[in-house]
């Protein structure tokens, strides 16, 4: 079947700090994979997306390759702002028209 | 581009009434809309997928009589939560696509809080 493991948060860090928040999925075929990130009081909004193996997503200074070796497609950035603190989702899509999503982890960051 | 809007943002009802809840894809023509429920620290949980002009396929374990769902044009979708009980509070949040346009890539509302009293 497919499905999607998130690291749990709540995920705090300084400023500045890096960020890594893990996903590993299960799916058959080759999905596509994304990240969504839900700001407060916001709806979710597309951060990146990756539609093969080996593609690297990239966005706002975030950055998931898809690494199909190893079923992952963790979200990375160097320099977390502020302005990052939101919950973001890991979600795969094998078809276009289902979405399976993670739990999602919430960031902040504090100055 | 590709905004999506959901139309109340919040609604409070009393038990055994019936919620309406409306999704629009402002500036796109959505050929799929999706309704997902969300539980606090839980995921997003597909209830339906819907086309445009035909019927809506519900995800296993969803009452298709009491989460109705319409997808009368390319710009609009509804879910009304029929006779509605506390156990259906909950935030539900719609997504919509033009696969012809857009690819996978699913564009999401800003979600619906329903409080059921």
């Amino acid at each position: 079947g497919n499905s999607v493991t998130q690291m749990e948060g709540p995920v705090t860090l300084s400023e500045e700090a890096f960020l890594t928040i893990n996903c590993t999925y299960t799916a058959t075929g080759y999905p596509s994979l994304f990240w969504y990130v839900q700001y407060p009081g916001e709806g979710l909004q597309l951060l990146l997306k990756a539609t093969k193996a080996d593609d690297k997503g990239s966005n706002k200074g975030f950055e998931a390759t898809y690494r199909k070796e190893t079923t992952s497609f963790h979200l990375e950035k160097g320099s977390v702002q502020v302005s990052d603190s939101a919950v973001y989702f890991c979600a795969l899509s094998p078809t276009g028209n289902q979405f399976y999503f993670g739990t999602g982890t919430s960031l902040t960051v504090i100055p | 581009g590709a905004v999506v809007s959901q139309h109340p943002s919040w609604v409070i009802c009393k038990s055994g009434t019936s919620v309406k809840i409306e999704c629009r894809s402002l500036d796109f023509q959505a050929t799929t809309m999706f309704w997902y429920r969300q539980f606090p620290k839980q995921s997003l949980m597909l209830m339906a997928t819907s086309n445009e002009g035909s019927k809506a396929t519900y995800e296993q374990g969803v009452e298709k009589d009491k989460f109705l769902i319409n997808h009368a044009s390319l710009t609009l979708s509804t879910l009304t939560v029929t006779s509605a009980h506390p156990e259906d509070s909950s935030f539900y949040i719609c997504s919509a696509t033009d696969r012809t346009r857009l690819g996978d890539t699913q564009y999401f509302g800003p979600g619906t809080r329903l409080t059921v009293l």
